[in-house]
């Protein structure tokens, strides 16, 4: 079964343009979740999605936003870059039995760096 | 709110010797545990999981234990190997929430 795949690997921007970066769950998941991941703050929790609905949302600005479709393949987008967005974005997918004790499997990132 | 606190690294060790990374946790009700490996230029790999009280999760030689009396969840391993080397993270998942909430990491280092 293929993992979970995330595009593009690679990103540079310049400030204030805006960025979408695209995830494809495993077969089968309907869960996608997104992290941001940087040297100063660790691993934060961005949102989550389910059934093309945001069912969790971390404590990020409205800069950043996201959308699922009816295949499970999900979308964040970033608009006016901050040089404080660059990080490794990282996407998670899991079925989903609602209990919160299902297993995230993760992609490999999209490392983004604003300039 | 719900937190992970692991122990500060870097951690330095000579291939064989004992592994212990420190995992405690704050969170309301009862979450489920991970612990999460990352190698250099790679995403986060499921190390292992517990998701009630005195579960025991283990892989490839780790091992953690769900303790609900002191809220932790600590990273074992009885002889660590050079390939072992690269960043662990311990998280937490809310009951009822598909979220994680993680740990700053520990950075391992395993020489030979």
């Amino acid at each position: 079964k293929a993992g979970v795949t995330q595009t593009p690997r690679y990103l540079i921007k310049t400030r204030g343009q805006q960025v979408t970066l695209s995830c494809s769950p495993i077969s089968g998941h309907r869960s996608v979740s997104w992290y941001q991941q940087t040297p100063g703050q660790g691993l934060q929790f961005l949102f989550e999605y389910f059934s093309e609905t945001q069912r969790n949302k971390g404590n990020f600005p409205g800069r950043f936003s996201g959308r699922q479709f009816s295949n499970s393949r999900s979308e964040m987008n970033v608009s006016t870059l901050e040089l404080g967005d660059s990080a490794l974005y990282l996407c998670a997918s899991s079925w989903d039995s609602g209990a919160g004790t299902d297993t995230q499997y993760f992609g490999p990132g999209t490392r983004l760096t604003v300039l | 709110g719900d937190s992970v606190t692991q122990m500060e690294g870097p951690v330095t060790l000579s291939e064989e010797a004992f592994l212990t990374i420190n995992c405690t946790y704050t969170a309301t009700g009862y979450p489920s545990l991970f612990w999460y490996v990352q190698y250099p230029g790679e995403g986060l790999q499921l190390l292992l999981k517990a998701t009630k009280a005195d579960d025991k999760g283990s892989n490839k030689g780790f091992e953690a234990t769900y303790r609900k009396e002191t809220t932790s969840f600590h990273l074992e391993k009885g002889s660590v190997q050079v390939s072992d080397s690269a960043v662990y993270f311990c998280a937490l998942s809310p009951r009822g929430a598909q979220k994680l909430v993680f740990g700053q990491g520990t950075r391992l280092t395993i020489n030979p």
